[in-house]
């Protein structure tokens, strides 16, 4: 079964400083990583692909197979980037599995 | 930019009744989903629709759900007789289908069901 693991619910960081939300996943194929966001009383955006291999924002996030994970990573916090972030799953045109989500709170 | 659109924002309703939530997908894409986050939970997999039919439902899309895509632009989720536990934040999300590509997901605002 494919399961997506985000152990911190809650993450503060100093403006400035790097952050680093984690996400580990378990599925048996090659399924494709995403990270959404949702920003306060805003929709799910998503804010980058493992495929695409692109930096939105200043997010990064590398898959590595070996460790089964896809950490989101940013060099330096912005107050703006306070918000909810989902890592998740999907292989084909199918369902995304979700991972419980961290609250990002940047403090200035 | 397009947007996945969803209608009403919110909708209270008495335990029993049914209820419709609506969606309009981006216009070009053809893979159409719901999901739904209890408050303070994750974001849980309804349902996936495509060519006119369900491709894939969790064990949480009982008989008490249907999904229809009336006229080629709404899609729409029905609870047929709902309960509290179906008090939640649905969303509609939308993909394009291109051979072999995962394609992103692009998710409405969401619909906040309360059930009373």
């Amino acid at each position: 079964a494919q399961r997506v693991t985000q152990p911190e619910k809650l993450l503060s960081v100093f403006k400035g400083a790097p952050v680093e939300l984690k996400c580990n996943y378990s599925y048996s194929g090659s399924p494709e990583l995403f990270w959404y966001v949702q920003y306060s009383r805003q929709r799910l955006q998503l804010l980058l692909r493992h495929i695409s291999r692109e930096s939105i924002k200043g997010f990064t996030a590398d898959l590595n197979k070996g460790e089964t994970s896809f950490h989101l990573k940013k060099p330096f916090a912005q107050e703006e980037d306070s918000a909810m972030y989902y890592c998740a799953l999907c292989f084909g045109n199918e369902k995304l599995t979700f991972g419980t989500g961290t609250r990002l709170t940047i403090i200035p | 930019e397009p947007e996945v659109t969803q209608t009403p924002s919110h909708q209270v309703t008495q335990m029993g009744q049914e209820v419709i939530l609506r969606c309009v997908p981006i216009s070009n894409h053809l893979y159409f989903y719901w999901y739904r986050q209890i408050l303070g939970q994750k974001v849980e997999f309804l349902v996936s629709f495509y060519n006119n039919e369900i491709s894939e439902k969790s064990e949480i899309f009982d008989d008490q759900f249907s999904v229809e895509r009336p006229d080629g632009s709404n899609f729409t989720l029905k609870i047929r007789s709902t309960k509290l536990e179906d008090s939640a934040m649905y969303f509609c999300a939308s993909s394009e289908a291109l051979h072999d590509s995962n394609q992103p997901q692009h998710f409405g605002d969401g619909t906040r069901l309360s059930i009373l």
